[in-house]
């Protein structure tokens, strides 16, 4: 069973913090993504990774940066948070030989006050 | 870029009732067409899709259509029961790339 597990469910910071997310897969999946998720916006892509240290914007990525140093972790940082980023952040990965099935974390509820 | 359109946002049907959701895409280079339900504080999951090379798939009470003309996908169920009540979403890749485009998601409830 493919667990993607995100390192917290709630979170609530101060507007101008650096903050850190963390995604990590069990399954040796190559694909990782991340996703905000808001009321009526649906899922939006923020960035994506095929590889280790490698990383693509996807449609939202400004506010936002990535890092994935190993396979299994993918890292979401905002790196000056801001009350617009308050979200719910889903962690997503799937494998090169059947792209589109995407696993997906529990997420993360932040805050941002 | 692929432009995803879901129709309608929120959908109440009767249990017993048959429940349909669209989906339109832009690139008519997609070739996969997934749907993700998304129960209340749970993750999206997938639950069904659809390649293009085909133009109907069932899995017991759900089933997807593509009309690759048109270029729109639907999501069928029948016989709706109250643990169908979730948020659906449909989705499709950027043509030759991985990252997929969802649609803004359906809000279905079933009443008991």
């Amino acid at each position: 069973d493919v667990k993607v597990t995100q390192s917290s469910r709630y979170l609530v910071k101060r507007t101008g913090e650096k903050v850190f997310l963390e995604c990590v897969q069990d399954m040796d999946h190559e694909n990782m993504f991340w996703y905000r998720q808001d009321p009526g916006l649906g899922l939006r892509l923020i960035y994506f990774s095929y590889d280790v240290k490698m990383k693509e914007k996807g449609d939202i990525p400004e506010g936002y940066s990535v890092s994935r140093e190993k396979k299994e972790r993918f890292s979401l940082i905002l790196e000056s948070a801001s009350t617009n980023q308050t979200s719910m952040y889903l962690c997503a990965s799937s494998f090169t030989g059947n792209p589109y099935e995407q696993y997906f974390g529990p997420g993360t509820r932040l805050t941002v006050t | 870029g692929e432009n995803v359109e879901q129709h309608p946002s929120t959908l109440s049907v009767q249990e017993g009732d048959s429940a349909v959701i669209k989906c339109t895409y832009s690139d008519s280079a997609s070739n996969y067409f997934p749907w993700y339900k998304q129960e209340l504080g749970k993750r999206p999951q997938l639950i069904i899709d659809i390649r293009s090379n085909v133009g109907e798939k069932k899995d017991q009470r759900i089933a997807v259509t593509l009309n690759k003309t048109a270029k729109h996908f639907s999501l069928h169920i029948t016989e709706t029961q109250p643990e169908d009540s979730a948020v659906y979403f449909c989705a499709a890749p950027i043509a030759g790339n991985t990252p997929l485009v969802f649609g803004k998601g359906t809000r279905l409830s079933v009443i008991a």
